[in-house]
């Protein structure tokens, strides 16, 4: 069974600091891994999609890079800005057994303060 | 920019009752998706939806649950007796192709069960 962490659970940060988010996944056999981020009380806000095939993206200040073979991805966030506090989730689309069944991590709550 | 609406944004019912969750997807989108989020936890994948029937489905998805899309745009969620651990946020989700596209997300509905 798949397992999703993110380390830290929470992270704050001064204003106009790089950061980077750790996610983690036991199984490898993954088609893709996905990054959102969630604001309070509302839904996901797609961020990143990373297939298996890939190192990393880009989009902006964001950059996420994956390595399949020892499970994990990081989000990177260049020159964080106080709109960037939220709750980052990365989610994992499995390959076989179920290939809908995406596994969600835990999340890591930021703050970054001006 | 398309997006996935969800209403009601907040259901508050008596345990033992019926609801019906609804959603529009992105209109050409194909594969549809529930997911709940119990507060302070992680994001479950409930039921994915494709052809006008259920691809795949988690544990959660029991005899109580169902889903339907009874028109070209809506798709529902429906719990037929809820019990008062079904309180919890509700997403849909939508992509065009099975795996390899983006998720998009709805804002999702707070179902309190009293």
């Amino acid at each position: 069974k798949q397992e999703v962490t993110q380390i830290p659970a929470a992270l704050s940060v001064p204003e106009g600091e790089n950061l980077v988010l750790n996610c983690s996944f036991t199984d490898s056999a993954i088609y893709n891994l996905q990054w959102f981020r969630q604001d309070p009380g509302k839904g996901l806000t797609s961020l990143l999609l990373i297939q298996s095939s890939q190192r990393e993206q880009t989009s902006g200040r964001l950059n996420a890079s994956l390595d399949k073979s020892s499970g994990r991805s990081t989000l990177y966030i260049a020159a964080s800005q106080p709109g960037d506090s939220a709750t980052y989730l990365c989610a994992v689309r499995p390959r076989s057994g179920g290939y809908q069944k995406v596994t969600f991590g835990t999340g890591t709550k930021l703050q970054v303060i001006p | 920019e398309p997006e996935v609406t969800q209403t009601p944004s907040h259901q508050v019912t008596q345990m033992g009752q019926e609801v019906i969750l609804r959603c529009v997807p992105i209109s050409n989108h194909l594969y549809f998706y529930w997911y709940r989020q119990i507060l302070g936890q992680k994001v479950e994948f409930l039921v994915s939806f494709y052809n006008n029937e259920i691809s795949e489905k988690s544990e959660i998805f029991d005899d109580q649950f169902s889903v339907e899309r009874p028109d070209g745009s809506n798709f529902t969620l429906k719990i037929r007796s809820t019990k008062l651990e079904d309180s919890a946020m509700y997403f849909c989700a939508s992509t065009t192709r099975e795996g390899a596209d983006e998720q998009f997300f709805g804002p999702g509905t707070r179902l309190t069960v009293l």
